[in-house]
């Protein structure tokens, strides 16, 4: 019983193409979250949802769209895939704890741009 | 501008002992600290969290000690277990416009614990 699930797992794709990652929680949390761990292996926020409105936008390239159609999902969309795209990409979701904001992961989904 | 900075790409201790696992941080504005593990293939789990006004949390075989003047935090774990090999990252709370959060994460530390 996944808490956040996040797919496909994999991604090979070609430069110049369009692929999208889905995502979904069932932890009822408000918040969800996509980060990029880049080759240099820092897990680097990109977009931040409450309750289906944006956020944080950390100065992503306008060809990542996310989209949340629900508080329950957050899908990522990319336009014109380039090779500097590659990465694991993982989306979160979030409650706070004795103060602390908690992130639960996804699994993460290594997309490869050739 | 690496906010949150773990020095220590790895770390190699023999089972039973502790591991101290660094993390140095520069935001005076980050308000609560977070260590996560992760598996290969998996996503980061938590671990444990301290606040800024705490210079200590104990959780089991896992301490965080905070030194806020000198903005540093440490992660002890002891004794050592072979299961705990894994990436381990620190990662810093701050508040962002109003009610949410940002949490900001190092660049990790492989810890491998050696039968």
């Amino acid at each position: 019983d996944t808490a956040v699930s996040q797919t496909p797992k994999y991604l090979v794709t070609q430069m110049g193409n369009d692929k999208s990652i889905k995502c979904e929680q069932n932890l009822g949390h408000d918040t969800m979250y996509w980060y990029k761990q880049d080759s240099k292996k820092f897990l680097k926020i990109m977009f931040s949802y409450n309750n289906k409105e944006l956020i944080i936008n950390e100065t992503v390239p306008n060809r990542f769209s996310p989209k949340s159609p629900d508080k329950a999902h957050l899908n990522l969309h990319i336009n014109s895939l380039e090779l500097g795209d590659s990465a694991v990409y993982f989306c979160a979701s979030s409650l706070l704890v004795s103060g602390a904001n908690v992130l639960t992961f996804g699994a993460g989904s290594r997309l490869t741009v050739l | 501008d690496q906010q949150v900075k773990q020095n220590s790409p790895s770390l190699s201790v023999q089972e039973g002992r502790i591991s101290i696992l660094n993390c140095d941080y520069t935001n005076s504005m980050f308000d609560y600290f977070l260590w996560y593990k992760k598996y290969p293939a998996e996503g980061p789990t938590f671990l444990i969290s301290i606040s800024s006004i705490k210079d200590k949390n104990e959780d089991g075989r896992f301490t965080v000690f905070l030194n806020k003047s000198a903005k540093h935090l440490s992660l002890h774990i002891v004794p050592s277990q072979p299961g705990d090999s894994a990436v381990y990252f620190c990662a810093a709370s701050a508040a962002y416009g109003g009610s949410n959060y940002k949490l900001t994460f190092g660049k990790g530390t492989l810890l491998t614990v050696n039968p």
